[in-house]
């Protein structure tokens, strides 16, 4: 069965340091993607980042960059340069494409950035 | 942009209520589904739909059944809320089953009471 798991409840970085979030991941199945996703304090969802199982190279979005360690089965988000805007609950989630499968969601990490 | 939007952002209910949650998307897309979302447990699937009329249940539809009579609309029903039921409540959608994301709307914050 799938799951995520995301071992820091909160974090706290200075502002314009960077900051891992730490994320791992239990599948059986060979074809698969990994996703974080930012919710501010208005609630919505926002997508960050993908990485598929098959990719090669580390994905990078702006800021974001996604640690991807297959064989330890790891999905770290790496932000870049914190700004107080990045302050939010993150979610690591992961689909299973074989059988269409839907989102499975860890349980979030607070990051709180500090001016 | 696609636009995913709830219709109350706030609500509390009465314990035995009948509760409908209502969730909008603009871009045609095909499937909708709804989270709730509770502190230390994450998103957890209720249920999804991939078609007008069709439906599936997800990780806990307990307690909850759903609406799809338009492509548009998909609704979330509490037949007699509880107060177990007090969370967030997320909708999304995707524009289809082999679509990488989804995109979410904010959210509606139900309390029971």
């Amino acid at each position: 069965a799938q799951k995520i798991t995301q071992t820091q409840p909160g974090m706290f970085v200075q502002e314009k340091e960077a900051v891992t979030l730490d994320c791992t991941y239990d599948t059986s199945d060979q074809s698969y993607g990994l996703f974080w996703y930012k919710q501010p304090s208005s609630g919505e969802m926002i997508f960050l980042i993908y990485q598929g199982s098959y990719d090669e190279q580390n994905a990078t979005e702006g800021r974001y960059s996604l640690n991807f360690q297959k064989a330890r089965k790891s999905a770290n988000l790496v932000i870049s340069a914190s700004q107080l805007g990045d302050s939010a609950m993150y979610f690591c989630a992961m689909r299973e494409f074989l059988y269409g499968q839907n989102f499975v969601f860890g349980p979030g990490t607070r990051l709180s950035v500090l001016p | 942009d696609v636009k995913v939007t709830q219709s109350s952002r706030y609500l509390v209910k009465r314990t035995g209520e009948k509760v409908f949650l209502e969730c909008v998307q603009d871009m045609d897309h095909e499937n909708m589904f709804w989270y709730r979302q509770d502190p230390g447990l994450g998103l957890r699937l209720i249920y999804f739909s991939y078609d007008v009329k069709m439906k599936e249940k997800g990780d806990i539809p307990e307690g909850y059944s759903v609406s799809r009579e338009k492509k548009e609309r998909f609704s979330l029903i509490l037949e007699s809320a509880s107060t177990n039921q007090t969370s967030m409540y997320l909708c999304a959608s995707s524009l289809s089953q082999g679509a990488i994301t989804y995109t979410f709307g904010s959210g509606t914050r139900l309390t029971v009471v």
